[in-house]
C-alpha cells in the first residue's frame, strides 16, 4: 500500500506570499495525484489532477508539479480565500485512491 | 451545470443499517465512474467505494469492504452506497463525488455531504 505524506501540517504565511506544498508518495505513483482545497463546512474542491492539469474554474495561481514520488502545489500568490486545508490524492490499483493527510494554511 | 445531492444520512444505532442516496444532474452521468468519499469529525478525507460508470466495477476500503455495497442506476442518474453493520467508526459526513475523467486521478465534482451519526 502506497504512503502519502504530506509537509508540512502548517504552513503559516501572509496574503500575497507564496506557498509551496508538499506531498511525498511512498512509492513511485508516476502521475496519478490530484490536490484539493477545503475550507471549514465545505466539501473539498478539486484544484489539480493527474499532477499538474488545474481544474476547471481554479485561478492560474494554483499549480501543480512533480512525478513519480515527489509532487508539489505552488499558490504564487496567496489571496486571502487561499487560506484553508489542502489535502493530495493519488489512484493506484490497491487501494484505488487515498488521501494525506492535509496541510493547513493559515495566518502568520 | 453539475450537481450532486446526497440523501440518506442521519442517527443509526451501532450494529444498524443505512443506504446513501446521491442525485446527479448535468453531465453523462454513465460516462463517469462514481466515488464515495467521508470525513469523520475533525479528520481528514477518507476514500470510500468507487462504482464504474457501468456499474460493473466496484471498489472498497478495506475499512468498509464486506460491510458496505456500492451501486448506480444509470436510469436515474443516482448512485447509491448500503452501509450495514455500522460501527461508531463510521461516524462521518459522507461525500458522493465524480471522477474526473476516466482513469484519472482526482473528483472534480462532489456534494454537499450527508451526515451519518452512530450512535445509541
Amino acid at each position: 500500500e502506497i504512503v502519502l505524506t504530506q509537509s508540512p501540517a502548517t504552513l503559516s504565511l501572509s496574503p500575497g506570499e507564496r506557498a509551496t506544498l508538499s506531498c511525498r508518495a511512498s512509492q513511485s505513483v508516476s502521475t496519478s495525484l490530484a490536490w484539493y482545497q477545503q475550507k471549514p463546512g465545505q466539501a473539498p474542491r478539486l484544484l489539480i489532477y493527474d499532477a499538474s492539469n488545474r481544474a476547471i474554474g481554479i485561478p492560474a495561481r494554483f499549480s501543480g508539479s512533480g512525478s513519480g514520488t515527489d509532487f508539489t502545489l505552488t499558490i504564487s500568490s496567496l489571496e486571502p480565500e487561499d487560506f484553508a486545508v489542502y489535502y493530495c490524492q493519488h489512484r493506484s490499483n490497491w487501494p484505488l485512491f487515498t488521501f494525506g493527510p492535509g496541510t493547513k494554511v493559515d495566518f502568520k | 451545470e453539475v450537481q450532486l445531492l446526497e440523501s440518506g444520512g442521519g442517527l443509526v444505532q451501532p450494529g444498524g443499517s443505512l443506504r446513501l442516496s446521491c442525485a446527479a444532474s448535468g453531465f453523462t452521468f454513465s460516462s463517469y465512474a462514481m466515488n464515495w468519499v467521508r470525513q469523520a469529525p475533525g479528520k481528514g478525507l477518507e476514500w470510500v467505494s468507487t462504482v464504474s460508470g457501468g456499474g460493473g466495477s466496484t471498489y472498497y476500503a478495506d475499512s468498509v469492504k464486506g460491510r458496505f455495497t456500492i451501486s448506480r442506476d444509470n436510469s436515474k442518474n443516482t448512485v447509491y452506497v448500503q452501509m450495514n453493520s455500522l460501527g461508531a467508526e463510521d461516524t462521518a459526513v459522507y461525500y458522493c463525488a465524480k471522477l474526473v475523467r476516466v482513469g484519472g486521478t482526482g473528483f472534480d465534482y462532489w456534494g454537499q455531504g450527508t451526515l451519518v451519526t452512530v450512535s445509541s
